[in-house]
């Protein structure tokens, strides 16, 4: 199995910060790496596919970026809408992994 | 605009099968790859598995070999079947779809069903 390791855990920030959200897999995914925002009592919600494509709804203050192993998910001047869990997931190859997490705290 | 709901009993007894369904509507079955994700309480995303409209599976070796998927195009659902539970599959489980273009990133959740396993 692709094992997928988000870094950090957790992240306090405030309104108007940029934050980075770093995931990294345990061997080359090419692009196949999706970025997802869950707040609590929600489904998971779609936010960038195939590393840095945008999906269709989602604000461009949203933006990923990254090949193979190492991939970031970064938001500018957060909004407080953005404070949630966020997670990566590769679908290269099954089982189709997610990340940890990365809980988003405002500071 | 594709919906999905999941639907099954929010108590099951140990050593039992657990037995989901997923409603799919505003959107074609034969488009997507129907899957099934879980989440413990306070805990992260675990992908369980997806079957396509041809037949064809794949599920998490995790779970060994406990999952069975089922599709019926005729009433737009597909199902989970997950044998054997014990406490460790007390979750939400969510359906998803994700659209046959080769990528298999989910664009479509359904809001999730709380199952507990509890004697």
């Amino acid at each position: 199995d692709i094992q997928m390791t988000q870094s950090p855990s957790s992240l306090s920030a405030s309104v108007g910060d940029r934050v980075t959200i770093t995931c990294r897999a345990s061997q080359s995914i090419g692009t196949y790496l999706h970025w997802y925002q869950q707040k609590p009592g929600n489904a998971p919600k779609l936010l960038i596919y195939a590393a840095s494509s945008l999906q269709s709804g989602v604000p461009s203050r949203f933006s990923g970026s990254g090949s193979g192993t190492d991939f970031t998910l970064t938001i500018n001047s957060l909004q407080p809408e953005d404070f949630a869990t966020y997670y990566c997931q590769q679908t290269y190859s099954a089982p189709h992994t997610f990340g940890q997490g990365t809980q988003l705290e405002i500071k | 605009q594709v919906q999905l709901q999941e639907s099954g009993p929010g108590l099951v007894k140990p050593s039992e099968t657990l037995s989901l369904t997923c409603t799919v509507s505003g959107g074609s079955i034969s488009d997507y790859y129907w899957s099934w994700i879980r989440q413990p309480p306070g805990k992260g995303l675990e992908w369980i598995g997806y079957i396509y409209y041809s037949g064809s599976t794949s599920d998490n070796p995790s779970l060994k070999s406990r999952v069975t998927m089922s599709l019926d195009t005729s009433k737009s659902q597909f199902s989970l079947k997950l044998s054997s539970v014990t406490a460790a599959d007390t979750a939400v489980y969510y359906c998803a779809g994700a659209y046959n273009n080769g990528w298999y990133y989910f664009d479509q959740w359904g809001q999730g069903i709380l199952v507990t396993v509890f004697s």
